[in-house]
């Protein structure tokens, strides 16, 4: 199986920063990147799908990039709604999770 | 729209089968390229997928859980059931089941939308 592993699992941030979380996959998974954002007590929601394509109805201040093993999850000015638990997932092969990134207010 | 419902026992004992009823609505799982997926998420803790169906009946498992789990889907009903054996209070956790998209004339694929979870409790 293919290993997810992101970081950091958990940061701190302020309104208006500039967040970046990182996703490395064990091989390469070429763009076959999806990134997901679950707030407490909710199911997933796709944010980035394709390593970098935007879901309809996401704010554009999410971004995600890379190919191969490693990927970041942008998100340019922090917003208070953007406080929750991110992951990535590979669907090159049969799915894997990365174990998480929680970003929490400073 | 598409939506996607997760029923079955919110309680189960120890040693006892498991079975999920994933219903949904929007799509269709005769289409090609559609799937539905099972993942699951203890208490606190990371998002794990289970088992994927797909519209030509092919069947994926986790590695790890493949011996316990049993997917199986119902095209008229628009329905997909998970199965798994021998529950223990490890199991315990919120289980999803979601819609798997793939991008016409690619391999490229994600989960969306997703149900809302049913909390499964493992205890005696």
């Amino acid at each position: 199986d293919i290993q997810m592993t992101q970081s950091p699992s958990s940061l701190s941030a302020s309104v208006g920063d500039r967040v970046t979380i990182t996703c490395r996959a064990s091989q390469s998974i070429s763009n076959n990147l999806n990134w997901y954002q679950q707030k407490p007590g909710k199911a997933p929601q796709l944010l980035i799908y394709a390593a970098s394509s935007l879901q309809s109805g996401v704010p554009s201040r999410f971004s995600g990039s890379g190919s191969g093993t490693d990927f970041t999850l942008t998100i340019s000015s922090l917003q208070p709604e953007d406080f929750a638990t991110y992951y990535c997932q590979q669907s090159y092969s049969t799915p894997t999770f990365g174990q998480g990134t929680k970003v929490e207010i400073k | 729209q598409i939506t996607l419902k997760e029923s079955g026992p919110t309680l189960v004992k120890p040693t006892q089968t498991l079975t999920l009823t994933c219903t949904f609505s929007g799509f269709s799982l005769s289409t090609s390229g559609v799937g539905v997926g099972w993942i699951r998420q203890p208490p606190g803790k990371a998002l794990e997928w289970l088992a994927l169906i797909y519209w030509d009946e092919d069947k994926r498992y986790s590695t790890s859980l493949k011996s316990r789990l049993t997917i199986t889907k119902d095209t008229s009903k628009n329905q997909v059931v998970l199965t798994m054996t021998n529950m223990d209070p490890v199991d315990t956790g919120t289980y999803y089941c979601a819609h798997r998209r793939r991008e016409s004339g690619s391999y490229l694929n994600w989960f969306d939308p997703w149900g809302q979870g049913t909390l499964v409790t493992v205890s005696s």
